[in-house]
């Protein structure tokens, strides 16, 4: 089946130890999103690509930094994690950006900082 | 600012016992209502999109229904398989052009 992969699905970093988390993608969609979910909370958007185009929230954090090499894989970096970025991070996908664009979700990676 | 609502917070219902959930939404050009549901430590799982007033679609024992100002998820004779968190979310024009803005959720729980 066409879906979201994410890996890995436990990710566990040391405070300041940069850290990579990876979403692919079967769907052939051109926009990519990631998303920051804590404990008991809506999913926060952090950026997106549509295609290659990079699109930034004005509230993500400077550490938090992202790469799409092709269309399939898109990566999110921690240049230094800290205790308050221990969360589920979730990459989404969709065909278009607005337009009721149903953006479809992969499993997750959980993030814990130490 | 798009807002978006969801009641209860949390709902604990028998096997059986029918029961809706609501979503309040404040939006500038609506786009689409999503409606996911998100199992414990895993991601959004997508149900329904809705597009304009009056719209339904039905999906096993779950139906989402909408208004101009909020949408139901009625959920018909609930199996304990049903119980996760229940998530909302818009899409509108204006700034947030192309975002989703969700809901705290709702977390359903389904008693055998």
């Amino acid at each position: 089946d066409a879906m979201v992969i994410q890996n890995p699905r436990y990710q566990v970093t040391q405070f300041g130890k940069p850290v990579t988390l990876s979403c692919s993608q079967t769907l052939n969609h051109n926009v990519m999103y990631w998303y920051q979910q804590k404990s008991s909370q809506a999913p926060k958007l952090l950026f997106h690509y549509y295609d290659k185009d990079f699109n930034n929230e004005a509230d993500t954090p400077d550490n938090f930094q992202s790469r799409r090499p092709n269309t399939s894989f898109c990566f999110l970096d921690i240049r230094s994690p800290g205790l308050g970025d221990a969360a589920m991070y979730l990459c989404a996908t969709s065909r278009d950006f607005g337009g009721g664009s149903i953006q479809y979700f992969g499993a997750g990676t959980r993030l814990s900082v130490l | 600012e798009d807002q978006v609502t969801q009641s209860p917070e949390a709902l604990r219902l028998q096997e059986g016992e029918s029961s809706s959930l609501n979503c309040s939404y404040t939006v500038s050009g609506l786009r689409g209502l999503f409606w996911y549901r998100q199992d414990p430590g895993k991601g959004p799982e997508f149900l329904f999109t809705l597009y304009s007033a009056g719209e339904e679609k039905e999906k096993e024992r779950l139906k989402a229904t909408l208004t101009k100002k909020e949408s139901f998820l009625h959920i018909t004779a609930p199996k304990p398989e049903d119980s996760a968190t229940y998530l909302c979310a818009v899409q509108a024009g204006g700034t947030s052009y192309g975002k989703l803005t969700f809901g705290q959720g709702t977390i359903l729980t389904v008693h055998p």
